[in-house]
Protein backbone atom coordinates (compact mmCIF):
# COMPACT_ATOMS: atom_id res chain seq x y z
CA UNK A 1 0.00 0.00 0.00
CA UNK A 2 1.60 3.20 -1.24
CA UNK A 3 1.89 6.15 0.97
CA UNK A 4 0.55 9.50 0.57
CA UNK A 5 2.36 10.63 -2.87
CA UNK A 6 2.89 14.35 -3.49
CA UNK A 7 4.22 15.53 -6.40
CA UNK A 8 6.42 17.76 -7.44
CA UNK A 9 8.71 17.17 -4.35
CA UNK A 10 10.73 20.35 -4.78
CA UNK A 11 9.50 22.78 -7.35
CA UNK A 12 10.87 26.60 -8.50
CA UNK A 13 9.04 29.62 -9.91
CA UNK A 14 9.12 32.81 -10.45
CA UNK A 15 7.55 36.09 -9.15
CA UNK A 16 4.10 36.14 -11.00
CA UNK A 17 3.59 32.46 -11.92
CA UNK A 18 1.30 30.03 -10.77
CA UNK A 19 2.31 26.70 -8.49
CA UNK A 20 0.35 23.57 -8.41
CA UNK A 21 0.85 20.65 -6.05
CA UNK A 22 -0.53 17.47 -6.20
CA UNK A 23 -1.37 14.67 -3.43
CA UNK A 24 -2.75 11.40 -3.94
CA UNK A 25 -3.78 10.17 -0.45
CA UNK A 26 -3.17 6.48 1.05
CA UNK A 27 -5.66 4.10 -1.05
CA UNK A 28 -8.79 4.01 1.08
CA UNK A 29 -8.50 7.64 2.41
CA UNK A 30 -11.05 9.66 2.20
CA UNK A 31 -10.26 12.97 3.77
CA UNK A 32 -6.81 15.48 2.75
CA UNK A 33 -5.20 17.99 4.72
CA UNK A 34 -2.97 20.71 3.44
CA UNK A 35 -0.46 22.01 5.51
CA UNK A 36 2.13 24.70 5.57
CA UNK A 37 5.71 24.92 7.16
CA UNK A 38 8.17 27.47 7.00
CA UNK A 39 12.19 26.98 7.78
CA UNK A 40 12.02 26.04 11.36
CA UNK A 41 8.46 26.52 12.25
CA UNK A 42 5.50 24.71 12.99
CA UNK A 43 2.79 22.72 10.89
CA UNK A 44 0.28 25.70 9.92
CA UNK A 45 -3.04 24.47 9.00
CA UNK A 46 -3.96 25.46 5.58
CA UNK A 47 -7.21 23.07 3.72
CA UNK A 48 -9.50 19.97 5.01
CA UNK A 49 -10.90 18.42 2.11
CA UNK A 50 -13.08 15.45 0.89
CA UNK A 51 -13.90 14.09 -2.04
CA UNK A 52 -15.48 17.27 -3.98
CA UNK A 53 -16.15 19.02 -0.82
CA UNK A 54 -14.28 21.59 0.98
CA UNK A 55 -14.51 21.06 4.44
CA UNK A 56 -12.87 23.50 6.43
CA UNK A 57 -10.11 26.48 4.57
CA UNK A 58 -10.28 28.79 7.36
CA UNK A 59 -5.65 28.16 7.35
CA UNK A 60 -5.93 29.45 3.70
CA UNK A 61 -5.22 32.95 1.87
CA UNK A 62 -8.53 34.08 0.55
CA UNK A 63 -6.73 35.65 -2.48
CA UNK A 64 -4.51 33.70 -4.72
CA UNK A 65 -4.72 30.26 -2.75
CA UNK A 66 -7.13 27.49 -3.75
CA UNK A 67 -7.61 23.48 -3.13
CA UNK A 68 -9.60 20.86 -4.45
CA UNK A 69 -9.99 17.11 -4.82
CA UNK A 70 -12.19 15.88 -7.18
CA UNK A 71 -14.12 12.57 -7.47
CA UNK A 72 -11.25 11.15 -9.61
CA UNK A 73 -7.35 12.13 -9.64
CA UNK A 74 -5.13 13.87 -6.68
CA UNK A 75 -5.86 16.84 -4.58
CA UNK A 76 -4.21 19.88 -5.56
CA UNK A 77 -3.44 23.13 -4.09
CA UNK A 78 -2.69 25.56 -6.19
CA UNK A 79 -0.90 29.47 -5.81
CA UNK A 80 -1.24 31.94 -8.10
CA UNK A 81 0.51 34.90 -8.95
CA UNK A 82 3.34 33.53 -6.35
CA UNK A 83 5.40 35.34 -3.99
CA UNK A 84 8.55 34.85 -2.27
CA UNK A 85 6.93 34.87 0.67
CA UNK A 86 5.00 31.46 -0.41
CA UNK A 87 8.08 29.90 -0.39
CA UNK A 88 8.21 27.04 2.28
CA UNK A 89 7.35 23.26 2.30
CA UNK A 90 3.81 22.37 1.56
CA UNK A 91 2.88 19.04 3.03
CA UNK A 92 -0.39 16.94 2.22
CA UNK A 93 -1.67 14.19 4.55
CA UNK A 94 -4.52 11.57 4.53
CA UNK A 95 -6.50 10.03 6.99
CA UNK A 96 -9.53 7.28 6.94
CA UNK A 97 -11.89 9.93 8.01
CA UNK A 98 -15.29 9.24 9.65
CA UNK A 99 -14.69 5.48 8.97
CA UNK A 100 -11.70 5.68 11.21
CA UNK A 101 -11.34 4.85 14.95
CA UNK A 102 -8.50 7.96 15.17
CA UNK A 103 -7.72 10.58 13.18
CA UNK A 104 -4.06 9.70 12.63
CA UNK A 105 -2.76 11.54 9.84
CA UNK A 106 -0.45 9.96 7.39
CA UNK A 107 2.09 12.23 5.64
CA UNK A 108 3.60 12.43 2.42
CA UNK A 109 6.83 14.11 1.62
CA UNK A 110 6.30 17.32 1.05
CA UNK A 111 6.18 19.64 -1.89
CA UNK A 112 9.33 22.34 -1.60
CA UNK A 113 8.61 25.18 -3.08
CA UNK A 114 11.10 28.41 -4.06
CA UNK A 115 10.13 31.61 -5.43
CA UNK A 116 12.88 33.59 -6.98
CA UNK B 1 -11.29 26.83 17.13
CA UNK B 2 -9.28 24.48 18.77
CA UNK B 3 -5.97 26.00 19.70
CA UNK B 4 -2.90 23.82 20.73
CA UNK B 5 -0.01 25.06 22.83
CA UNK B 6 3.40 23.68 23.25
CA UNK B 7 6.79 24.09 25.26
CA UNK B 8 9.39 23.94 25.78
CA UNK B 9 10.41 25.50 22.08
CA UNK B 10 13.77 24.07 22.15
CA UNK B 11 15.20 21.35 24.80
CA UNK B 12 18.76 20.02 25.05
CA UNK B 13 19.20 16.74 26.80
CA UNK B 14 22.53 14.83 27.40
CA UNK B 15 22.07 11.38 26.43
CA UNK B 16 20.47 9.12 28.65
CA UNK B 17 18.68 11.69 30.29
CA UNK B 18 14.67 12.28 30.19
CA UNK B 19 13.30 14.93 27.68
CA UNK B 20 9.67 16.24 28.87
CA UNK B 21 7.32 18.12 26.49
CA UNK B 22 4.05 19.87 27.26
CA UNK B 23 1.29 20.76 25.39
CA UNK B 24 -2.29 22.64 26.25
CA UNK B 25 -5.47 22.42 24.23
CA UNK B 26 -8.64 24.67 24.64
CA UNK B 27 -11.45 22.36 22.90
CA UNK B 28 -12.87 20.11 25.45
CA UNK B 29 -14.28 18.25 22.51
CA UNK B 30 -10.72 17.01 21.40
CA UNK B 31 -10.60 13.66 21.96
CA UNK B 32 -7.51 12.26 20.20
CA UNK B 33 -4.19 13.38 21.09
CA UNK B 34 -0.82 12.43 18.56
CA UNK B 35 2.10 13.13 18.59
CA UNK B 36 4.64 13.67 15.56
CA UNK B 37 8.53 13.23 15.39
CA UNK B 38 10.01 15.15 12.10
CA UNK B 39 13.48 14.79 11.33
CA UNK B 40 15.78 17.32 9.50
CA UNK B 41 13.91 17.12 5.87
CA UNK B 42 11.34 14.69 6.38
CA UNK B 43 8.30 14.02 6.98
CA UNK B 44 6.58 14.46 10.28
CA UNK B 45 5.53 10.93 11.42
CA UNK B 46 3.09 9.83 14.43
CA UNK B 47 5.01 8.34 17.07
CA UNK B 48 2.31 7.73 19.74
CA UNK B 49 -0.97 8.40 20.47
CA UNK B 50 -3.79 8.98 23.01
CA UNK B 51 -7.05 9.20 23.76
CA UNK B 52 -9.55 11.13 26.43
CA UNK B 53 -10.94 7.84 27.64
CA UNK B 54 -7.32 7.13 28.73
CA UNK B 55 -4.87 8.71 31.25
CA UNK B 56 -1.18 7.44 30.42
CA UNK B 57 0.01 5.23 27.24
CA UNK B 58 3.44 3.62 27.01
CA UNK B 59 5.48 2.16 24.03
CA UNK B 60 8.63 1.07 25.19
CA UNK B 61 10.93 4.69 25.78
CA UNK B 62 8.03 7.00 25.36
CA UNK B 63 5.26 7.88 27.29
CA UNK B 64 2.39 9.89 26.87
CA UNK B 65 -0.24 11.42 29.87
CA UNK B 66 -3.25 13.01 29.08
CA UNK B 67 -5.31 15.34 32.09
CA UNK B 68 -8.15 15.89 30.77
CA UNK B 69 -9.47 18.47 33.51
CA UNK B 70 -6.82 20.59 33.03
CA UNK B 71 -6.64 19.87 29.03
CA UNK B 72 -2.70 19.36 29.32
CA UNK B 73 -0.86 16.58 27.85
CA UNK B 74 3.17 15.70 27.77
CA UNK B 75 5.58 13.61 25.70
CA UNK B 76 8.30 12.11 27.97
CA UNK B 77 11.13 10.24 26.39
CA UNK B 78 13.43 8.41 29.06
CA UNK B 79 17.14 7.25 27.95
CA UNK B 80 17.32 9.70 25.73
CA UNK B 81 19.42 8.73 22.22
CA UNK B 82 21.16 10.92 19.51
CA UNK B 83 18.96 9.42 17.14
CA UNK B 84 15.76 11.64 19.41
CA UNK B 85 17.10 14.28 18.09
CA UNK B 86 14.11 15.58 15.93
CA UNK B 87 11.15 18.48 15.55
CA UNK B 88 8.31 17.34 17.73
CA UNK B 89 5.08 18.25 17.17
CA UNK B 90 1.80 17.52 19.51
CA UNK B 91 -1.83 18.01 18.31
CA UNK B 92 -5.19 17.65 19.07
CA UNK B 93 -8.38 16.58 17.02
CA UNK B 94 -11.97 15.04 17.53
CA UNK B 95 -11.45 11.66 16.13
CA UNK B 96 -14.25 10.02 14.24
CA UNK B 97 -16.28 12.95 13.30
CA UNK B 98 -15.10 16.43 11.88
CA UNK B 99 -11.41 15.43 11.87
CA UNK B 100 -9.23 18.28 11.78
CA UNK B 101 -5.78 17.79 13.60
CA UNK B 102 -4.56 21.43 14.66
CA UNK B 103 -0.80 21.17 15.58
CA UNK B 104 1.27 22.77 18.67
CA UNK B 105 4.30 24.94 17.37
CA UNK B 106 6.81 22.43 17.65
CA UNK B 107 9.91 21.55 20.00
CA UNK B 108 13.06 20.84 18.74
CA UNK B 109 14.72 18.66 20.72
CA UNK B 110 18.60 17.89 20.73
CA UNK B 111 20.12 15.10 22.19
CA UNK B 112 24.09 15.65 23.60
CA UNK B 113 26.05 12.13 23.30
Amino acid sequence: NAGVMQNPRHLVRRRGQEARLRCSPMKGHSHVYWYRQLPEEGLKFMVYLQKENIIDESGMPKERFSAEFPKEGPSILRIQQVVRGDSAAYFCASSLGQGGVTGELFFGEGSRLTVL
Amino acid sequence: GENVEQHPSTLSVQEGDSAVIKCTYSDSASNYFPWYKQELGKRPQLIIDIRSNVGEKKDQRIAVTLNKTAKHFSLHITETQPEDSAVYFCAASRAGGYQKVTFGTGTKLQVIP
